[in-house]
């Protein structure tokens, strides 16, 4: 039959609002993750990556938060504009376990004008 | 500098047929990974190749295999194709010039339909 595909939760925004995604991580022995944003048609392209010894990461727009005590991952990008609209994907890895990484089942971010 | 470079972008293979993906990484960078993304499991880990040796496996079954070769260029095999074989195969590049983590960047993938 079938295959039924995996419920992306969805997070819908107002043009200029600020977007929290978050997401949970499996393994605590995981020490570096990265956010990747994946439009319709085209790889994921990277936005962010922070490593263990760090909790608070900035870039252009975005920050990530990662707390490890509870191994969540959190991504805010500030001022929400419909360029933003994608799937957003976290990914875990660990150092010296070569370039594997370890993906979460996405979120959709739908930002609404 | 030119990103990941992924060919073909579009295959149709039939049941029992066998497929061969190309992965050009960016200029430098000497670690591949290649990943399987469907709707029904997400982005799965396959394998990655740096510096000609395969250094990490994902839960494939034997009928998926790789290589790299001495440019960082890489391809992936898939045997006896089955219908659920049909995915976004994407390959990623990384620096990877030491025992830390380094970015990964995506090739725009290749869409394989089994039919």
């Amino acid at each position: 039959g079938e295959s039924v595909g995996l419920h992306l939760p969805t997070l819908s925004v107002q043009e200029g609002d600020n977007s929290i995604i978050n997401c949970a991580y499996s393994n605590s022995a995981s020490d570096y993750f990265i956010w990747y944003k994946q439009e319709s048609g085209k790889g994921p392209q990277f936005i962010i990556d922070i490593r263990s010894n760090m909790d608070k990461r900035q870039g252009q727009r975005v920050t990530v938060l990662l707390n490890k005590t509870v191994k969540h991952l959190s991504l805010q990008i500030a001022a929400t504009q419909p360029g933003d609209s994608a799937v957003y994907f976290c990914a875990e890895g660990i150092t010296g376990g070569g370039n594997k990484l370890t993906f979460g089942t996405g979120t959709q971010l739908k930002v609404e004008l | 500098k030119a990103g990941v470079t992924q060919t073909p972008r579009y295959l149709i293979k039939t049941r029992g047929q066998q497929v061969t993906l190309s992965c050009s990484p960016i200029s430098g960078h000497r670690s591949v990974s290649w990943y399987q993304q469907t709707p029904g499991q997400g982005l799965q880990f396959l394998f990655e190749y740096f510096s000609e040796t395969q250094r990490n496996k994902g839960n494939f079954p034997g009928r998926f295999s790789g290589r790299q070769f001495s440019n960082s260029r890489s391809e992936m095999n898939v045997s006896t194709l089955e219908l659920g074989d049909s995915a976004l195969y994407l390959c990623a590049s990384s620096l990877a010039a030491g025992p830390m983590n380094t970015e990964a960047f995506f090739g725009q993938g290749t869409r394989l339909t089994v039919v």
